[in-house]
Order: structure tokens, then C-alpha cells, then sequence
């Protein structure tokens, strides 16, 4: 059963603009969403996160909004840079260290 | 390096043989996690430790699959009669059970496995 879903395989976006990434989840149990961004060759890296007790986590360029009576989170990147180009992985975790992850969204930022 | 080291980083092998996959977590980190990764998807739960005990296992696909972490630091993962659905790149995480973000896991660069 696939419990986070990234709907959105890839998205473009223009320099300087703002990239949206978006999450859904079906299960209402758990306790952080987290965003994890993927070069190739590499293993994920964490991005940022955000307790299910709160609508909003802001980390410089990076802020992740929670909608839970949607069970819809989003990743916003403003101002997207060439760098920010990566897959972006959403995924939910629960303090009995159970995390999963969608199938990720390709991120491409064109200068 | 610090981080979390896999190896080998490829790996090719015939269906039917038996491999090994090394993980060398981050010095300190008591949890270790083993992640698998097919084309086109997000990573998929295999197995979690703490410490030396296996904590969740509830992810391995089959009896073919087994992971051991003997003395709570190296892991490995063995996967016997390798078939061609097993391949993949697997993926090794670790983290501190206290004082970190909760769900913060440092990831290695992964193995691809290949099996023909």
C-alpha cells in the first residue's frame, strides 16, 4: 500500500521563480513529514521536516506547509536556483521509526 | 569519510548466486537502516536496527533476504538465490536515536545490485 504519494514525476521551473512540490498521505497517524532531496549517484539528503502538530516550517529558501485536513503537504523553494535541480522524495514518519517515502519528483531548474 | 559508506558501490551477479551488501554506518549512530530502491520509485523499507537487534524487519520481501548487525556498528545484507526482480540499488541509513531531528536518516551512496 503506497501511504505517500508524489503525483507529479517532474516539474520545471525558470530561475528565480518558485517550485512547488506536492505530497499527499492517507495514513493520519504520523507524527513528521519530511522532505529528502537526491542527486544522482548519491543517497538522499535531508531537506527539511515538519511536525504534525503544525501547518508551516520555513528554513531559509525551503518551507514546507502541512494540510492535514487534506492530508496534503507541500514543498516551496523561492527563489529556485540551477543547484536546487534534484529528485525531492516526501516522506512520513512515526516514532516507532517507521518512514515511507513517495516515489519522488525530478526537479529541474533551467538558468 | 564521516558519512555512511556502502560497498561495493556495483555489484553483478547471476541469478541464482548468493550476495552480501556492507554498510559502515556513522560512528555513534545506534540505528541502522536498509533501504531498496528500484527504478522510478522511492526508497522501500527493508529492515531497521537498534543497536544489534534487528528492531523491524517487517520490510525484507522474503526468506531470502537476511541482515545481521553483530556488534551494533557494520551491517550487512545477505541475499541468497538472487533473482532478477532483486535488482536494484540498496540503500543503508543510519541515524542517533536521541537528540536528532526524528526521521533525519544519513543515507550512503547506495549498491547497485544487477543480477543477469
Amino acid at each position: 500500500d503506497q501511504q505517500v504519494k508524489q503525483n507529479s514525476p517532474s516539474l520545471s521551473v525558470q530561475e528565480g521563480r518558485i517550485s512547488i512540490l506536492n505530497c499527499d498521505y492517507t495514513n493520519s497517524m504520523f507524527d513528521y513529514f519530511l522532505w529528502y532531496k537526491k542527486y544522482p549517484a548519491e543517497g538522499p539528503t535531508f531537506l527539511i521536516s515538519i511536525s504534525s502538530i503544525k501547518d508551516k516550517n520555513e528554513d531559509g529558501r525551503f518551507t514546507v506547509f502541512l494540510n492535514k485536513s487534506a492530508k496534503h503537504l507541500s514543498l516551496h523553494i523561492v527563489p529556485s536556483q540551477p543547484g536546487d535541480s534534484a529528485v525531492y522524495f516526501c516522506a512520513s514518519w512515526n516514532n516507532n521509526n517507521d518512514m515511507r517515502f513517495g516515489a519522488g519528483t525530478r526537479l529541474t531548474v533551467k538558468p | 569519510g564521516a558519512g555512511v559508506s556502502q560497498t561495493p558501490s556495483n555489484k553483478v551477479t547471476e541469478k541464482g548466486k548468493y550476495v552480501e551488501l556492507r554498510c559502515d554506518p556513522i560512528s555513534g549512530h545506534t540505528a541502522l537502516y536498509w533501504y531498496r530502491q528500484s527504478l522510478g520509485q522511492g526508497p522501500e523499507f527493508l529492515i531497521y536496527f537498534q543497536g544489534t537487534g534487528a528492531a523491524d524487519d517487517s520490510g525484507l520481501p522474503n526468506d531470502r533476504f537476511f541482515a545481521v548487525r553483530p556488534e551494533g556498528s557494520v551491517s550487512t545484507l545477505k541475499i541468497q538465490r538472487t533473482e532478477r526482480g532483486d535488482s536494484a540499488v540498496y540503500l543503508c541509513a543510519s541515524s542517533l536515536r536521541s537528540g536528532s531531528t526524528p526521521g533525519e536518516l544519513f543515507f550512503g551512496e547506495g549498491s547497485r545490485l544487477t543480477v543477469l
